[in-house]
């Protein structure tokens, strides 16, 4: 069975500072995973996904997320963080023997202070 | 332009009352995806639909029903047997499996 989690209910980093989201999935196959930004009463917007390749992937907004399969994490980070990154991030996770169920974690609110 | 639609935006359902969701998309997306949010408990997967008429219940499909009679459109029904219909609703749609997910507006619905 497929499952996400993000241990971290809410992260709080000052403006300016890097930024760490984290991510840890289980997967029967290799894992498709996938980055999503929501704000306020909206639906989720894409930032970066893992498919294959290399492991560091870059997405939208200055976002760039590690894949480490010997770990199952895919935490998402910016080296810099600015005021406006203040959302709910969602990590998710696809099988990619076939199928395309799709998981998401519980999200993550990110607090930035300026 | 291309996106995915949900209506209404708005819903209030009396208790015992079935009511449906609407979702459109004009993406030409083979997958279509119903999530629940509530607070705390990020998406959870209710039903999704790989291709026209065929769908495979999600981790809490109890209380909902869908249909795929169009590759536009994927209703969701609550129905009365649903206990705690109360929350957020997203739609959600995909092509090929690699692909990310375009998620429409959301519908909140309360239950009065």
């Amino acid at each position: 069975a497929q499952s996400v989690a993000q241990p971290e209910d809410q992260v709080n980093v000052a403006e300016g500072n890097p930024l760490t989201v984290k991510c840890t999935y289980s997967v029967s196959g290799n894992p498709y995973l996938f980055w999503y930004v929501q704000y306020p009463n909206r639906g989720l917007q894409f930032l970066l996904k893992y498919i294959t390749g290399d492991n560091l992937v870059k997405g939208s907004y200055g976002f760039e997320a590690e894949f480490n399969k010997s770990q199952t994490s895919f935490h998402l980070k910016k080296p810099s963080a600015l005021v406006s990154d203040s959302a709910l991030y969602f990590c998710a996770v696809r099988d990619n023997t076939g199928g395309f169920k799709t998981i998401f974690g519980a999200g993550t609110r990110l607090f930035v202070k300026a | 332009d291309g996106g995915i639609t949900q209506s209404p935006k708005y819903l209030f359902r009396k208790e015992g009352q079935n009511v449906t969701l609407s979702c459109e998309q004009n993406l030409n997306h083979d997958a279509m995806y119903w999530y629940r949010q509530d607070p705390g408990q990020g998406l959870r997967l209710i039903y999704y639909s790989q291709i026209v008429n065929d769908f495979q219940k999600g981790d809490i499909a109890e209380g909902y029903s869908v249909s795929r009679e169009k590759k536009e459109s994927f209703p969701l029904t609550v129905t009365s047997a649903q206990k705690n219909p109360t929350a957020f609703y997203l739609c959600a749609s995909n092509g090929d499996r690699r692909d990310e997910q375009f998620f429409g507006p959301g519908t909140r619905l309360t239950v009065l």
